[in-house]
Formats: C-alpha cells, sequence, structure tokens
C-alpha cells in the first residue's frame, strides 16, 4: 500500500514571498502520478498541478511548480510571489498508473497562511 | 454550467438514522468516487464506481453503502453501522480512457453532523 506523508502542518509567508511545502511517498511501483490539491476555507478541493512519475521535467502552472526526486520519492511544491488567495490547506497525494479505479492516496495536509 | 453538485451542504442524522447523500455529474465523467474527510487530515476513500451498476470498496466503507444506477449519480447512504459519521464528505469524479492523467474533479461538499 502507498502512504504519502506531509511533515509541515503549517506554514505561513509574507505576500509576495516564496514558500515551499514537503511532500514524500512511499511505493514499490515505478509508474504513477502525484498531484498538489489546494483546499482554501471553503473547502472546495481545487487541482493545483500534476505530474507524471515517468516525466523528468518538473511541472509547472504558473507561480506553482514541483520539484519532483524520483529516487527520494520527494514532490515538493513551490508556491512563489504568494498571494492572500493561496491561503489554503494543500493536500499532496498519489495515483497508481493505471490501476483500477484510479484512487487517490492522500497526505494529511499543510495548512499555509500568507500574511499581508 | 459543467460541473459536480453535492446536496445537501449540511446534513443533520439523528442516532439510529440512514442518511443519504446527494452526488450529481454533468461532465460525462465515467468514474465517480466519494471520500470522507476528519478535522485536519487528508482525505479517505469510502467507495468508487468507474461503471453503472458496478461500485468497489475503498478504505474505509464499513458503515456506508452506494449505488451508481445512472452515469450521472453516486449517491452515499451513511447507515446506522457507522458510528461515527461526523465529518465533511466529497465526491469526485474523471473521465476513464482518456490515454492521459484522468485527473479527478471535486464538488462542493456535504458536512454531516450527528444530533
Amino acid at each position: 500500500a502507498q502512504t504519502v506523508t506531509q511533515s509541515q502542518p503549517e506554514m505561513s509567508v509574507q505576500e509576495a514571498e516564496t514558500v515551499t511545502l514537503s511532500c514524500t511517498y512511499d511505493t514499490s511501483e515505478s509508474n504513477y502520478y502525484l498531484f498538489w490539491y489546494k483546499q482554501p476555507p471553503s473547502r472546495q478541493m481545487i487541482l493545483v498541478i500534476r505530474q507524471e512519475a515517468y516525466k523528468q521535467q518538473n511541472a509547472t502552472e504558473n507561480r506553482f511548480s514541483v520539484n519532483f526526486q524520483k529516487a527520494a520519492k520527494s514532490f515538493s511544491l513551490k508556491i512563489s510571489d504568494s498571494q492572500l488567495g493561496d491561503t489554503a490547506m494543500y493536500f499532496c497525494a498519489f495515483m497508481k498508473l493505471k490501476a483500477a479505479g484510479n484512487k487517490l492516496t492522500f497526505g494529511g495536509g499543510t495548512r499555509v497562511l500568507v500574511k499581508p | 454550467d459543467g460541473g459536480i453538485t453535492q446536496s445537501p451542504k449540511y446534513l443533520f442524522r439523528k442516532e439510529g438514522q440512514n442518511v443519504t447523500l446527494s452526488c450529481e455529474q454533468n461532465l460525462n465523467h465515467d468514474a465517480m468516487y466519494w471520500y470522507r474527510q476528519d478535522p485536519g487530515q487528508g482525505l479517505r476513500l469510502i467507495y468508487y464506481s468507474q461503471i453503472v451498476n458496478d461500485f468497489q470498496k475503498g478504505d474505509i466503507a464499513e458503515g456506508y453503502s452506494v449505488s451508481r444506477e445512472k452515469k450521472e449519480s453516486f449517491p452515499l447512504t451513511v447507515t446506522s453501522a457507522q458510528k461515527n459519521p461526523t465529518a465533511f464528505y466529497l465526491c469526485a469524479s474523471n473521465p476513464l480512457g482518456t490515454g492521459g492523467v484522468e485527473t479527478q474533479y471535486f464538488g462542493p461538499g456535504t458536512r454531516l453532523l450527528v444530533l
């Protein structure tokens, strides 16, 4: 079974600065997907970014980028130029490639507070 | 507008009562999922369905039941056997067979409270 660990329960960052969230996972699979989801106070889960394990290039989406280290089983998220709207819970999630059901395994989350 | 709707937003359950949470999607997605989220924690999978009239247990299925009679709908029943049902429930869906990453998209959630 896969496990996903987010070791930082809470982080705070000043507006316009950069914050990095850590995520590690444990799997024996070689092909899989990794995701970061954002859950703002509204509690709606919103996809931030995704990474295919077979791709060496790190994914980027505007101000969000990842540092994917496959050998270390690490998948950190960097939020650049932080904005007040980035305040939310952030969840790292793992999905096996072509697994039955496309099931996601989530980490426990990191609460990010962006201060003005 | 395409999307996933969940109702009600808040639901109150009395002891020994079964309650049903609704999840509807108009995205023409094949697969649908139910997750439970406890305060300060991540999501855990309850049930999922990849096709009409078929569904599979997730990691925490005990005390819950589902049906999938229509592609658009995947209701979750919280039965009296679920002894600690207070939580936030999220429904998700994704297409299958696109050849790419089948990203799951989530509904707005239902908060269930026990009276």
